[in-house]
């Protein structure tokens, strides 16, 4: 099966830095890999996307990168701004087995 | 729409006791999905449905069940509750294809907490 690895484990910026979050993955079969966001005592939410016929996705302040070759794909927060502390989750999945095998999240700290 | 709701938001239950955490969408999708979240190790699936009266296995099925009656709910049985149980439980919904291409995109509910003394 598919397995998710994450890192780092906690990251801690200055509000207005940059992070950047990074996933490996196994199963070359994975071709949809979802960051998503959890708040303290909520459920994740889906903050950005990208499938694997695309290299790269942005969004505003949030941009994913993907390299299917070396099965890796990295969450790059810009500007970060307090709000944006959080525990991050990436997550890799495929048409054929939809569910979404999760990496063990980064937990975000934006000082002001 | 309420997206994805979940009840209760919290329980407490004593060992070998059995209950269901409910899960209902609004928002007509065909897969739905129970995970649970432990400390330091992400969210693990349970079990999924790819649609009503259809459900299957994933990576932590043991001590649970489920079924799909209807399009909108998908309940979650603990049969007889053990504190390796203790979780966080999350339900997820997706449409299965959109505009003649699969989603994978989920939306989860709030979440369960669960404590099994």
């Amino acid at each position: 099966g598919e397995n998710v690895e994450q890192h780092p484990s906690t990251l801690s910026v200055q509000e207005g830095d940059s992070a950047v979050i990074k996933c490996t993955y196994s199963d070359s079969a994975s071709n949809y890999f979802p960051w998503y966001k959890q708040e303290l005592g909520k459920g994740p939410q889906l903050i950005i996307d990208i499938r694997s016929n695309v290299g790269e996705k942005k969004d505003q302040r949030i941009a994913v990168t993907l390299n299917k070759t070396a099965k890796h794909f990295s969450l790059h927060i810009t500007e970060t701004q307090p709000e944006d502390s959080a525990v991050y989750f990436c997550a890799a999945s495929s048409f054929v087995w939809r569910a979404l095998t999760f990496g063990s999240g980064t937990r975000l700290q934006v000082q002001p | 729409n309420a997206g994805v709701t979940q009840t209760p938001k919290f329980q407490v239950l004593k060992t070998g006791q059995s209950m269901t955490l409910q899960c209902a969408q609004d928002m007509n999708h065909e897969y739905m999905s129970w995970y649970r979240q432990d400390p330091g190790m992400g969210l693990r699936l349970i079990h999924y449905s790819v649609g009503a009266g259809i459900t299957d296995q994933g990576e932590v099925p043991n001590g649970y069940n489920v079924s799909r009656s209807t399009t909108e709910d998908f309940p979650l049985r603990l049969l007889s509750a053990a504190p390796s149980q203790t979780s966080v439980y999350f339900c997820a919904s997706s449409y299965s294809m959109t505009g003649g291409t699969p989603n994978n995109e989920q939306f989860f509910g709030p979440g369960t907490r669960l404590t099994v003394l």
